[in-house]
């Protein structure tokens, strides 16, 4: 499939661990580095992790990724109220030629 | 540290062309790619095409017979435009730099966004 599914939102408490899912098929994630963006509304979206698992200089390493297969997965540990945001994955896709995105997740610090 | 700024019209006419531009500062425009990504509204992000430092350019499918991505080096912008809009062409656009890294292509620098609406 040429297009990357996120449940839509996500939630946790000051200090926990949340894990948000991107999955995919074999013409994108399964073939392709996942790249992770935060974006706050009104803001521009930022890049969080490349290729799977790199993060940026600046990004704190409380963000970590994985891929598995077609599938992904982004890790916010000692979650802070500031982590509130979207979370978009995004692939490159064969079928596409072009990268697709996820329909984003909302994390929500409660 | 590099910033992206797009600008252009807030509402446009159906079937009338959408002309966005964004300016680049901060940094080199040479070496890179240059992408315009939008979001309609309650919708996910759809990669609209790029083009390179050196003119060449590629676009969405769905969108290719109507789009134009062009570049000004000397005047560090590229511009968007979109020809024969519909209402289904109203969204945020972002403009974004693409970076490559061991066959990875990623966005790592975008623009806050400009909402675009198209209504008569």
């Amino acid at each position: 499939q040429s297009v990357l599914n996120q449940a839509p939102s996500a939630s946790g408490t000051p200090g926990q661990r949340v894990t948000i899912s991107c999955s995919g098929g074999s013409s994108n994630i399964g073939s392709h580095p996942i790249n992770w963006y935060q974006h706050l509304p009104g803001t521009a979206p930022k890049l969080l992790i490349y290729s799977n698992d790199q993060r940026p200089s600046g990004v704190p390493d409380r963000f970590s990724g994985s891929k598995s297969g077609t599938s992904a997965s982004l890790a916010i540990s000692g979650l802070q109220s500031e982590d509130e945001a979207d979370y978009y994955c995004a692939a490159w896709d064969d079928g596409l030629h072009g990268p697709v995105f996820g329909g984003g997740t909302k994390l929500t610090v409660l | 540290q590099v910033q992206l700024q797009e600008s252009g019209p807030g509402l446009v006419k159906p079937s009338e062309t959408l002309s966005l531009t964004c300016t680049v500062s901060g940094g080199s425009i040479s070496r890179y790619y240059w992408n315009w990504i939008r979001q309609p509204p309650g919708k996910r992000l759809e990669w609209v095409g790029y083009v390179s430092y050196s003119g060449s350019s590629k676009y969405n499918p769905s969108l290719k017979s109507r789009v134009t991505i062009s570049i000004d080096t000397s005047n560090y912008q590229f511009s968007l435009r979109l020809s024969s809009v519909t209402a289904a062409d109203t969204a945020v656009y972002y403009c974004a730099r693409e970076q490559t890294y061991a066959g990875n292509n990623y966005f790592d620098y975008w623009g806050q966004g400009t909402l675009v609406t198209v209504s008569s």
